[in-house]
């Protein structure tokens, strides 16, 4: 069964970088697609991007310009970087597994998820 | 981007009895050279992320109960649990996963027992 773990600072600073890493156990990292999701308090979810493990991406026009991934397959780790945080960024931010699906991506397994709030 | 919308937002059904919920999307999600729906449906309970129950709009996921279904093509589709049981109260998210990025969820409905 595969396992997500998301990690990393549950407070960050307005203007400052948020930096995520999810650990994957239970299967490999190749052939799949990684990916990134956040809810705020009491919203939907919005999905940010998501990572191969050769590095190709996809992300979500909005965030685009602050959002990067990136994947470690010596770790089956995989991280987001999301620049120039303010409060609106502050959420619940999940880690998932997307597999392949005819040209296109499922999210089949996601992390417990974690709590980052923007504030000084 | 496309837009998601499901309805109702809340939901109250009776032990045993059916619930449906709908998710309307603001462009069809059908792509014709394969002739499916790139439509996914996800369970989430608190405290717990959320769970892939039905994708390509009808497909369960391998261990989830018959007892949810999905149906719908193109941008009206229905997620129904035919016999609603405890463990069925949760938050119900439509996605679509068709196109270009943003893969966008729909606002969540919310299953409650009566």
């Amino acid at each position: 069964q595969v396992h997500l773990q998301e990690s990393g600072p549950g407070l960050v600073k307005p203007s400052e970088t948020l930096s995520l890493t999810c650990t994957v156990s239970g299967g490999s990292i190749s052939n799949f697609h990684w990916g990134w999701i956040r809810q705020p308090a009491g919203k939907g979810l919005e999905w940010i991007g998501r990572i191969y493990n050769s590095g190709n991406t996809k992300y979500s026009p909005s965030l685009e310009s602050r959002v990067t991934m990136s994947v470690d397959t010596s770790k089956n780790q995989f991280s987001l970087e999301l620049s120039s945080v303010t409060a609106a960024d502050t959420a619940v931010y999940y880690c998932a597994r997307g597999r392949p699906a005819d040209g296109q991506t499922l999210i089949d397994y996601w992390g417990q998820g974690t709590l980052v709030t923007v504030s000084s | 981007d496309i837009v998601m919308t499901q309805s109702p937002d809340s939901l109250a059904v009776s032990l045993g009895e059916r619930a449906t919920i709908k998710c309307k999307s603001s462009r069809s999600v059908f792509y014709s050279p394969n002739s499916r729906n790139y439509l996914a449906w996800y369970q989430k309970k608190p405290g717990q992320p959320p769970k892939l129950l039905i994708y390509w709009a009808s497909t369960r996921e391998s261990g989830v109960p018959d007892r949810f279904s999905g149906s719908g093509s193109g941008t009206d589709f229905t997620l129904t649990i035919s016999s609603l049981q405890t463990e069925d109260v949760a938050v119900y998210y439509c996605q679509q996963y068709s196109g270009s990025p943003p893969y966008t969820f729909g606002q969540g409905t919310k299953l409650e027992i009566k």
